[in-house]
């Protein structure tokens, strides 16, 4: 069936350095959404890109859609302690549901 | 922004009974909403997605008899765990979206723990 695989599947980083994870699909995605989740918490909608090729940027974080539309990365520039979570990538490929990747935990030594 | 509401936030209950979850979209209509379990430290499982008047589509290995989900408007949902057990325990979030396009951002609960003793 239709896969989303994420990596890494956690890291570890000081304060200040920068972290990207990574999504590819197995099938090629309508559009794609990314999702950060704090320890303890929900998931809390980020971002969406639709177009292939498509950057977006949001402050110190930067998403790709690929040109296949089939992979997805998350840039984290210079972390901060508040970056620390969970982060979800979640593909759609026109139908009705959403396919979550494994998800990447973040975390930021001060 | 749209703001969706679970309650309980935390239960335990003890083996053999039933639990009900109630998920409402406070500040809009939700026509569909979702229904994930979370393990620790582990990604999100669509267990079943429920559309307003209609009977809900479950996930391959989802027991339908054991995970009851109404869709009762388009502003609850509701998920019950019958005659709950220990492997029940986990964390029950919903979701809610506004259309029927995966292109509508999902709006999560802020989930229920479950704990069955």
């Amino acid at each position: 069936g239709q896969q989303v695989m994420q990596i890494p599947q956690y890291q570890h980083v000081q304060e200040g350095e920068d972290f990207t994870t990574y999504c590819n699909s197995s099938t090629t995605l309508s559009n794609i959404q990314w999702y950060k989740q704090r320890p303890g918490g929900h998931p809390v909608f980020l971002i969406q890109l639709v177009k292939s090729g498509e950057v977006k940027k949001q402050k110190r974080l930067t998403f790709q859609f690929g040109e296949a539309k089939k992979n997805s990365s998350l840039h984290i520039t210079a972390t901060q302690t508040t970056d620390v979570g969970t982060y979800f990538c979640a593909g759609h490929t026109g139908g009705f549901k959403t396919i979550f990747g494994a998800g990447t935990r973040l975390f930021v030594k001060a | 922004g749209a703001v969706v509401s679970q309650h309980p936030s935390r239960v335990i209950c003890k083996s053999g009974t039933s639990v009900k979850i109630e998920c409402r979209s406070l500040d809009f209509q939700a026509t569909t909403m979702f229904w994930y379990r979370q393990f620790p430290k582990q990604s999100l499982m669509l267990m079943a997605t429920s559309n307003e008047g209609s009977k809900a589509t479950y996930e391959q290995g989802v027991e339908k008899d054991k995970f009851l989900i109404n869709h009762a408007s388009l502003t609850l949902s509701t998920l019950t765990v019958t005659s709950a057990h220990p492997e029940d325990s986990s964390f029950y979030i919903c979701s809610a979206r506004t259309g029927t396009s995966a292109r509508n951002e999902q709006f999560f609960g802020p989930g229920t723990r479950l704990t069955v003793l």
